[in-house]
């Protein structure tokens, strides 16, 4: 079935670093989510990339889908603490496929 | 308030004690869908509904069952729990590929 991988599985940075997680998926996907997740709360949706070659920006956070439509990142400028949580990908092939989630990446922010 | 409502935040039961976990959402969407997440296994999705009265399985049904009577509700039932179904439970609704609206999420464990 429909994979999507996503790394790295944990990432502790010093406030003030910059941040990446990376996904791809093992098929070409209609569009992809990202999700954020604070610690003991739920996922939040962050944003959706549609078009080949898309970059969304949300403040310190950019976000990029590849050409082929297979793989995503999301990149945090400048750290702040308010960054920690787990952030996920979701991917979905298309029509009203289930979103496919990655295992996510938890972030740590030390001050 | 747009929201999905879990009930009950926290549970503690013993193997073989049959147990409902309910979802509700209040935005009218048709697809609804339950996740557990397990630490370093993501996002897993156990049932899907595509709208009242159709339902199908995720990665990870084994051991569960849903219903979709009504389009606002779609309650998780374990039948008969055991332990390696302790894990934290997330209900989400969504309006066609539209971003996922989450629940706060259920701890269950299973003694």
């Amino acid at each position: 079935g429909q994979q999507v991988m996503q790394i790295p599985q944990y990432q502790h940075v010093q406030e003030g670093e910059d941040f990446t997680t990376y996904c791809n998926s093992s098929t070409t996907l209609s569009n992809i989510q990202w999700y954020k997740q604070r610690p003991g709360g739920h996922p939040v949706f962050l944003i959706q990339l549609v078009k080949s070659g898309e970059v969304k920006k949300q403040k310190r956070l950019t976000f990029q889908f590849g050409e082929a439509k297979k793989n995503s990142s999301l990149h945090i400028t400048a750290t702040q603490t308010t960054d920690v949580g787990t952030y996920f990908c979701a991917g979905q092939l298309g029509g009203n496929t289930p979103l496919v989630f990655g295992k996510g990446t938890r972030l740590s922010v030390i001050a | 308030e747009a929201q999905v409502t879990q009930n009950p935040r926290y549970l503690i039961t013993v193997t073989g004690k049959k147990l409902t976990v309910t979802c509700s959402q209040n935005m009218n969407h048709e697809y609804m869908s339950w996740y557990r997440q397990d630490p370093g296994l993501g996002l897993r999705q156990i049932y899907y509904s595509m709208n009242v009265e159709v339902t199908d399985k995720g990665d990870v049904p084994e051991g569960y069952k849903v219903s979709r009577k009504e389009k606002r509700n779609f309650p998780l039932i374990l039948e008969s729990p055991s332990p390696n179904q302790t894990s934290l439970y997330f209900c989400a609704s969504r309006r066609g590929n539209e971003k996922l609206f989450f629940g706060s999420g259920t701890q269950l464990s299973v003694l």
